[in-house]
């Protein structure tokens, strides 16, 4: 089946600092990445979709300056928190879409939590 | 995207089936019936889907109302395995113009006991 890998899987960093995640498509190529946050005890939100090769297309409330997403290729994106703050602690976790139906399945990696101190 | 809903949380115990439900009254001609579910302190995983005719695969089955304004997740033997929570989504088929974003809601928590 399809796989995403996400890495790191979790980071510590003092405030103040980018940190970057990265998420691949191991065994297909992904026309259409998204990143999500997740907090606590709640569900999953959307933060952005990028295609390939585009400028990605943020969600109302998000900072597209501050959450810095790439897609350079088809197997790979990142997504940079720049000057990361307390508040910015989350588990991010990113989803990859192969083809250009757009009823298939969407595959999600592992997440990364990330602990802003 | 229309919206879903599901109970905040169901108990199983193991061995049995589990009918997880899923009402969207407002859906339209164009979206597909998705279901999604998250372990803990992992990423989604993606279960089934479908338009109008009933789905199994190895996971699941799909059970949709005619009218396609509810739907039920089946799990045929549940395991402790299965305890996670289940999303059900709502996805058009983008040929509107749209990226066919998956938009999660709460879910169902589902617990399995042994």
């Amino acid at each position: 089946g399809a796989v995403v890998s996400q890495h790191p899987s979790w980071v510590i960093c003092k405030s103040g600092t980018s940190v970057k995640i990265e998420c691949r498509s191991l065994d297909f190529q992904a026309t259409t990445m998204f990143w999500y946050r997740q907090f606590p005890k709640q569900s999953l939100m959307l933060m952005a979709t990028s295609n390939e090769g585009s400028k990605a297309t943020y969600e109302q409330g998000v900072e597209k300056d501050k959450f810095l997403i790439n897609h350079a290729s088809l197997t790979l994106s990142t997504l940079t928190v720049t000057s990361a703050h307390p508040e910015d602690s989350s588990f991010y976790i990113c989803s990859a879409r192969s083809g250009t139906g757009l009823n298939q399945p969407q595959h999600f990696g592992d997440g990364t939590r990330l602990s802003i101190l | 995207d229309a919206k879903t809903t599901q109970p905040n949380s169901m108990e199983s115990n193991e061995e049995e089936p589990v009918h997880l439900p899923c009402n969207h009254s407002t859906i339209s001609g164009t979206d597909y019936i998705h279901w999604y579910r998250q372990l803990p302190s992992q990423g989604p995983e993606y279960v089934i889907h479908g338009l109008t005719s009933n789905v199994n695969n190895r996971m699941a089955s799909l059970a949709i109302a005619e009218d396609r304004k509810s739907s039920t997740l089946i799990l045929h033997r549940a395991t402790l395995r299965d305890a996670a929570v289940y999303y059900c989504i709502l996805r058009d088929d983008g040929y509107g113009g749209s990226q066919g974003n998956l938009i999660f809601g709460k879910g169902t928590k589902l617990s399995v006991k042994p």
